[in-house]
């Protein structure tokens, strides 16, 4: 199976805050890297599909990128909204994967 | 807008089968594939299998032989099973539609929408 690994597990931000996570893959999975959003008690909505492709209706001050074994999500500019827990998932071969999550708290 | 919630039995037993059941609503079950998902404490998101909407199903080899899916068209539902369940098998089971495109790159796909996700706790 393919390890999907995000750093970091935690990170501590305010509004208006530019945050970046990192998710690297055991192996080469192209662009094969989508990102979710999971809010406490909610189920995860998706952000980001195809490593870099903009889910319809998610603000753009989300963006991602990077191929191959290391991706990134960026938040441009924290929302208060945007306290969440956030997971990558390699689509590239089955089992598909997950990352174990990054939750972003309020400094 | 596509819709999916999961029903389930809450409690099951050791050694039980586990039985969780999706009713979609907004799209036929038939156009597209559907998967599920489950969460822990312990191992995060792991996904389970997906379902074709051929009714061939895609397991997670993790899973072995104790998982089970099927699809009732009549009825726009899915279901997964799960047996020989112990404790470990306590999560939120998700059901979610697995969302196949082709993209510039080639076919890719991406979990969306999920349902609301069911509490399946394993005890006696």
């Amino acid at each position: 199976d393919i390890q999907m690994t995000q750093s970091p597990s935690s990170l501590s931000a305010s509004v208006g805050d530019r945050v970046t996570i990192t998710c690297r893959a055991s192996h080469s999975i192209s662009s094969y890297l989508n990102w979710y959003q999971q809010k406490p008690g909610k189920a995860p909505k998706v952000l980001i599909y195809a490593a870099f492709s903009l889910q319809s209706g998610v603000p753009s001050r989300f963006s991602g990128s990077g191929s191959g074994t290391e991706f990134t999500l960026t938040i441009s500019s924290l929302q208060p909204e945007d306290f969440a827990t956030y997971f990558c998932q390699q689509s590239y071969i089955s089992p598909w994967t997950f990352g174990q999550g990054t939750k972003v708290d309020m400094k | 807008q596509v819709q999916l919630q999961e029903s389930g039995p809450g409690l099951v037993k050791p050694s039980e089968t586990l039985s969780v059941t999706c009713t979609v609503s907004g799209a036929s079950i038939s156009d597209y594939y559907w998967s599920w998902i489950r969460q822990t404490a312990g191992q995060g998101l792991e996904w389970i299998g997906r379902l074709y909407n051929s009714g061939s199903a895609n397991y997670n080899p993790s899973f072995k032989s104790r998982v089970t899916m099927s699809v009732d068209t009549s009825k726009n539902q899915f279901s997964l099973k799960l047996s020989s369940v112990t404790a470990a098998d306590t999560a939120v089971y998700y059901c979610v539609r697995d969302l196949e495109q082709w993209l510039v790159g080639g076919k890719d796909s991406w979990f969306d929408p999920w349902g609301q996700g069911t509490l399946v706790t394993v005890s006696s």
